[in-house]
């Protein structure tokens, strides 16, 4: 149980382009689900907090209009890098958070790897 | 702010030794803290949690100790196998539901 996917695993777009990504909690529902980015040797940074219906909480120089975070269902929430330049290359993780007795636990997708030439 | 602080950054041991992990954190109000293991390229693991009312626990060869005193927990793997090279990541829960995660301990177990 606790399965999340992450489509698509990496993803190659020209500079100007717009990308999206979707993570999905696969066995249970995620009311919050979390979006990192981790760049190489580093650890994972908290972009921003999703909630299903309701607007993302983003973290402190995360700009919310560059990256559109959507969470329409309980097991599906989006990211949409807009405008994408070579700077936002990077590794991108969502995490779905457990609920009841698994409240806390994070349960993480595989993760996309987004290329911008 | 929320800070957790980790160390070693890298850590070298003799397989079949023991491999300590030591994380510290800042916000008194953290109540979850999980241990993650990350193989290059993939998604991280969780490998062991621990919560605030409690003072250790174990897993077969892998544990965790907490001193919410100290605000510091630590991770231990005895026994270490070549499997277990890896980078370990700690995270604390400051009050809410979001992670702060440490920095990361990059593990290689020499045969």
């Amino acid at each position: 149980g606790a399965v999340v996917s992450q489509h698509p695993s990496w993803v190659i777009c020209k500079s100007g382009t717009s990308v999206k990504i979707e993570c999905r909690s696969l066995d249970f529902q995620a009311t919050t689900m979390f979006w990192y980015r981790q760049f190489p040797k580093q650890s994972l940074m908290l972009m921003a907090t999703s909630n299903e219906g309701s607007k993302a909480t983003y973290e402190q120089g995360v700009e919310k209009d560059k990256f559109l975070i959507n969470h329409a269902s309980l097991t599906l929430s989006t990211l949409t890098v807009t405008s994408a330049h070579p700077e936002d290359s990077s590794f991108y993780i969502c995490s779905a958070m457990g609920s009841g007795g698994r409240a806390y636990e994070q349960y993480f997708g595989p993760g996309t790897r987004l290329t911008v030439t | 702010g929320e800070n957790v602080e980790q160390h070693p950054s890298t850590l070298s041991v003799q397989e079949g030794d023991s491999a300590v992990i030591k994380c510290t954190y800042s916000d008194s109000a953290s109540n979850y803290f999980p241990w993650y293991k990350q193989e290059l390229g993939k998604r991280p693991q969780l490998i062991i949690d621990i919560r605030s009312n409690v003072g250790e626990k174990k897993d077969q060869r892998i544990a965790v100790t907490l001193n919410k005193t100290a605000k510091h927990f630590s991770l231990h793997i005895t026994e270490t196998q070549p499997e277990d090279s890896a980078v370990y990541f700690c995270a604390a829960t400051p009050g809410t539901y979001k992670y702060i995660f440490g920095t990361g301990t990059r593990l290689k177990v020499l045969a």
